[in-house]
């Protein structure tokens, strides 16, 4: 099975600031036929389903805030959110969806706060 | 856009098995993969399994396999995940999601793509 660390645990970051969330594959998720990395990630926020906000790695979802980006390539990837805003308040995860046949992993969550 | 509409709360007595539904509405159900993830109290997610309801195949996590049966209703666009021989620790919150991309486009590796739509959630206890 493919394994899924993020890091840090929790983040307390400044409105406005910078925050950074990292996630690493056991093996590579990048697929040499298509070029493609098969890495998500999510934010649930309390009482509510994850969120989609970034698949291949880097293409952000309609409607995602462009302050939030996804980067990195085969085994190491990063979640960035460019200004906290308040309502960026969640734990976010990331996913890989490369196992054939089909098994979604996902890291254990990072939990993201105000300071 | 379509939404996906999971079944009630659910009680449920060690031993026994629960089945919960997922409906489709407001789009094409068939021709995506639909999984069930599910999520412990305080803990992360995990995959349980999918189907792609126009080809009828499961898929399932090595965890639950001989445990869990997801199937799909085409012509009522809806999934079901049925987990049995319930303990503890299969009280969780049970969410069905669907993959970004339809089966109508040749996949290049296989067709569970990341997930954008996801059902509220379906909250199992299991409680003597």
């Amino acid at each position: 099975d493919i394994v899924m660390t993020q890091s840090p645990d929790s983040l307390a970051v400044s409105l406005g600031e910078r925050a950074t969330i990292n996630c690493k594959s056991s093996q590579s998720v990048l697929y040499s036929s298509n070029n493609k990395n098969y890495l998500a990630w999510y934010q649930q926020k309390p009482g509510q389903p994850p969120k989609l906000l970034i698949y291949w790695a880097s293409t952000r979802e309609s409607g995602v805030p462009d302050r939030f980006s996804g980067s990195g390539s085969g085994t190491d990837f990063t979640l960035t959110i460019s200004s906290l805003q308040a309502e960026d308040v969640a734990v976010y995860y990331c996913q890989q969806y490369y196992s054939t046949p089909p098994k979604y992993t996902f890291g254990q969550g990072t939990k993201l706060e105000i300071k | 856009q379509v939404q996906l509409v999971q079944s009630g709360a659910e009680v449920k007595k060690p031993g026994s098995s629960v089945k919960v539904s997922c409906k489709a509405s407001g789009g094409t159900f068939s021709s995506y993969a639909i999984s069930w993830v599910r999520q412990a109290p305080g803990q992360g997610l995990e995959w349980m399994g999918g189907i792609i309801p126009i080809f009828g195949t499961a898929n399932y996590a090595q965890k639950f396999q001989g445990r869990v049966t997801i199937t799909a209703d085409e012509s009522t666009s809806t999934a079901y995940m049925e987990l049995s021989s319930l303990r503890s620790e299969d009280t969780a919150v049970y969410y069905c999601a669907r993959a970004g991309i339809s089966v109508v486009v040749p996949a290049a590796r296989h067709y569970y793509y990341y997930m954008d739509v996801w059902g509220k959630g379906t909250t199992v206890t299991v409680s003597s």
